[in-house]
C-alpha cells in the first residue's frame, strides 16, 4: 500500500498561494500521484493527479520532484472554500488502490 | 454530470437489523468502490467492483455484503452490525480500475450509527 508523509496542518491567508508538500518515497516507476481533498461533512473530492511532469488544472497545480519521491500541491490563491483536509497518495503498477494517509488540514484565514 | 449519489444520508440501525446502502452513478464508469471512514480518520477501502465483478475485498467482515446489480448501481447490505461499525460509508466510481491513472469521484456518504 502507498505510504505518504504530509504535515498534519498548515495555515494560509486568503488570496495567498499555498504549497502543500507530500513525501512518497516508496513510489514505483509507474505509480500516478493523486491529490484529493475533503471539505467538512463531505466526501473526498478529486483535485489533481500526475505521473512525471508538472500538471495544471482549474483547481490547482501539481509539482513533481525529478526523483518522484515528493510532490507539492499548489493552490495559487487560497479562498475560504479551500479549507479542507488534503490527501496525497499514489497508485498504479501492481497496486491500483488509493490508500489515504492522515492528510494535511489546511486552515485559510480571512 | 460528475455526480455520485448515495442513499440514505443518515441511517440508524440496531444490531439485529438488516439494511442496505445504495450508490448510483451515471458517468458510464466501470469501477465502483466502497470506503469506510471513522471520525477524524482517512477513508479506508473496503471493496472494489470492476465491470460489475468484485475485484478487491479488503478482508471486510461478512456482515458487510456488497452487490453490483448493474454498471450504474452499487449496494452494501448490512446485517448484524456492531456499534464499532458506526462510520461514514463512502461510495466512489472511476472510469476503470486499471493503471491507477483514473480519478475517483466520491459521493457524500451515508452516516451510519449502530445502536
Amino acid at each position: 500500500d502507498a505510504k505518504t508523509t504530509q504535515p498534519n496542518s498548515m495555515e494560509s491567508n486568503e488570496e495567498e498561494p499555498v504549497h502543500l508538500p507530500c513525501n512518497h518515497s516508496t513510489i514505483s516507476g509507474t505509480d500516478y500521484i493523486h491529490w484529493y481533498r475533503q471539505l467538512p461533512s463531505q466526501g473526498p473530492e478529486y483535485v489533481i493527479h500526475g505521473l512525471t511532469s508538472n500538471v495544471n488544472n482549474r483547481m490547482a497545480s501539481l509539482a513533481i520532484a525529478e526523483d518522484r519521491k515528493s510532490s507539492t500541491l499548489i493552490l495559487h490563491r487560497a479562498t475560504l472554500r479551500d479549507a479542507a483536509v488534503y490527501y496525497c497518495t499514489h497508485s498504479g503498477g501492481s497496486n491500483y488502490k488509493l490508500t489515504f494517509g492522515k492528510g494535511t488540514l489546511l486552515t485559510v484565514n480571512p | 454530470d460528475t455526480e455520485v449519489t448515495q442513499t440514505p444520508k443518515h441511517l440508524v440501525m440496531g444490531m439485529t437489523n438488516k439494511k442496505s446502502l445504495k450508490c448510483e452513478q451515471h458517468m458510464g464508469h466501470r469501477a465502483m468502490y466502497w470506503y469506510k471512514q471513522k471520525a477524524k480518520k482517512p477513508p479506508e477501502l473496503m471493496f472494489v467492483y470492476s465491470y460489475e465483478k468484485l475485484s478487491i475485498n479488503e478482508s471486510v467482515p461478512s456482515r458487510f455484503s456488497p452487490e453490483c446489480p448493474n454498471s450504474s448501481l452499487l449496494n452494501l447490505h448490512l446485517h448484524a452490525l456492531q456499534p464499532e461499525d458506526s462510520a461514514l460509508y463512502l461510495c466512489a466510481s472511476s472510469q476503470a480500475w486499471v493503471a491507477g491513472s483514473y480519478e475517483q469521484y466520491f459521493g457524500p456518504g451515508t452516516r451510519l450509527t449502530v445502536t
